[in-house]
């Protein structure tokens, strides 16, 4: 059964930072792409980026209102996929999903509230 | 980026009615295309990929149509379970963006 499960989520002040995690389980990680997918309260699905796997050389991509403020990684030894969110913005409060990248699989999700 | 427009954005039927949402997109994206079903506090399920092939375990009653700029979503019959919110995602190119979404709820 395949599992991928969120941590990291929390209140966090706008301009801070936060590591949102991603544990996978009972899929074949190293070949598979995985995605990060947010909603925000009350509102629609937004995609986050992607990150494809090493042999296709890990590329990643961002949605617009996160470029170059969100960094995609993942560790194949760990099967953990991972989201750095820095210079937080009030508009980033929302549920993170990762998924993989055909989103067959989400896991439950992982509440992230930017306030002061 | 490709914009995604489904219709409606609400929906108010009563169970055992055939429901029909669209979505139409900006510019063509070929069959690439899929929609999820959301209930409240609940991450969404994939109900159809590649615009009309159902998911594992979906039930018959789901179908998909459509390429290039437009697709529906149909259910046949609606069910109790059913009334939740539906999303359509194009996977053509990135930003992998997703309509707005449609909510069914009880008539």
């Amino acid at each position: 059964e395949v599992q991928l499960v969120e941590s990291g989520g929390g209140l966090v002040k706008p301009g801070g930072s936060l590591r949102l995690s991603c544990a996978a389980s009972g899929l074949t990680f190293t070949n598979t792409w995985m995605t990060w997918v947010r909603q925000a309260p009350g509102k629609g699905l937004e995609w986050v980026g992607r990150i494809k796997r090493k042999i296709d050389g890990e590329t990643v991509d961002y949605a617009a209102p996160v470029k170059g403020r969100f960094t995609i990684s993942r560790d194949d030894s760990k099967n953990m996929l991972y989201l750095q969110m820095n210079s937080l913005k009030t508009e980033d409060t929302a549920v993170y999903y990762c998924s993989t990248d055909l989103m067959e699989f989400w896991g439950q999700g992982t509440l992230v509230t930017v306030s002061s | 980026d490709i914009q995604l427009t489904q219709s409606p954005s609400f929906l108010s039927a009563s169970v055992g009615d055939r429901v029909t949402i669209t979505c139409r997109a900006s510019q063509g994206i070929s069959s690439y295309l899929a929609w999820f079903q959301q209930k409240p506090g609940r991450a969404p399920n994939l109900l159809i990929y590649d615009a009309s092939t159902m998911h594992s375990g979906v039930p018959s009653r789901f179908s998909g149509s459509g390429s290039g700029t437009e697709f529906t979503l149909t259910i046949s019959s609606l069910q109790p379970e059913d009334f939740a919110t539906y999303y359509c995602q194009q996977l053509n190119s990135y930003p992998r963006t997703f309509g707005q979404g449609t909510k069914v709820e009880i008539k």
